[in-house]
């Protein structure tokens, strides 16, 4: 999406440690989501964080939030194989019944 | 015990043909929403309806019409198809609200790939 900026590609060894990038540009965006896209599969939601917060944790999944940058990312620790996927970032403001503005996307390839 | 259900899953028809895609939640949420996926894996939002209210309409061609039965429903209807309406459409649901502050996670259904030849 035009307001949402996301990498296209990423490659990551096995038990290495991704990190996608995102970046925004709506400041009033209240929240903002990671959805996970395996191939010929629905969306997957697997995490959020509020704007107030600066990061989030979540098992193997840790959310950073710049809001002044209005730059977002995602790590995966101990990257597997099934962590190859496309990942997409997504922002929604307050006053937009939950409409979700995703970027295009970050093909992410784990190599043995 | 699947969410958010789409059908079909697949569906491949020729132009000018009219198609539906049905989508149900079993969430008990009150908003619903049909994206588009598009070659590039772009997603765009077409609609949204709040208890079978159109509240979203992104200047989405008058050839699709959406439809809610009831809250848990919303179906997609699409006339004269063309070949670019060929794609991914997403159905997805939430307890989204206007002016809602608080997270309201969004639910996506498995999808329909709609190929037009």
């Amino acid at each position: 999406g035009e307001d949402v900026e996301q990498s296209l590609f990423l490659s990551v060894r096995e038990g290495d440690s991704s990190v996608i990038n995102c970046t925004y540009t709506d400041s009033s965006s209240t929240y903002l989501y990671w959805y996970k896209q395996e191939p010929g599969a629905g969306l997957q939601l697997l995490t959020y964080i509020f704007s107030n917060m600066d990061m989030k944790q979540d098992q193997r999944l840790t959310v950073l939030l710049n809001k002044k940058d209005k730059h977002l990312s995602l790590r995966i620790a101990d990257t597997q194989t099934g962590d190859s996927a496309i990942y997409f970032c997504a922002e929604r403001t307050p006053d937009s019944w939950g409409k979700l503005q995703f970027g295009a996307g970050t093909q992410v390839v784990v190599t043995p | 015990d699947t969410a958010v259900s789409q059908t079909p899953k697949y569906l491949v028809t020729q132009m000018g043909n009219d198609k539906s895609i049905k989508c149900e939640q079993n969430l008990g949420h009150d908003t619903m929403y049909w994206y588009k996926q598009d070659s590039k894996k772009f997603l765009k939002i077409m609609f949204s309806y709040n208890n079978k209210e159109l509240i979203i309409n992104e200047t989405v061609p008058n050839r699709f019409s959406p439809k809610s039965p009831d809250k848990a429903h919303l179906n997609l209807h699409i006339n004269s198809l063309e070949l670019g309406d060929s794609a991914v459409y997403f159905c997805a649901s939430s307890q989204a609200r206007q002016g809602q502050k608080r997270g309201t996670e969004a639910f996506f259904g498995q999808g329909t790939r709609l190929t037009v030849v």
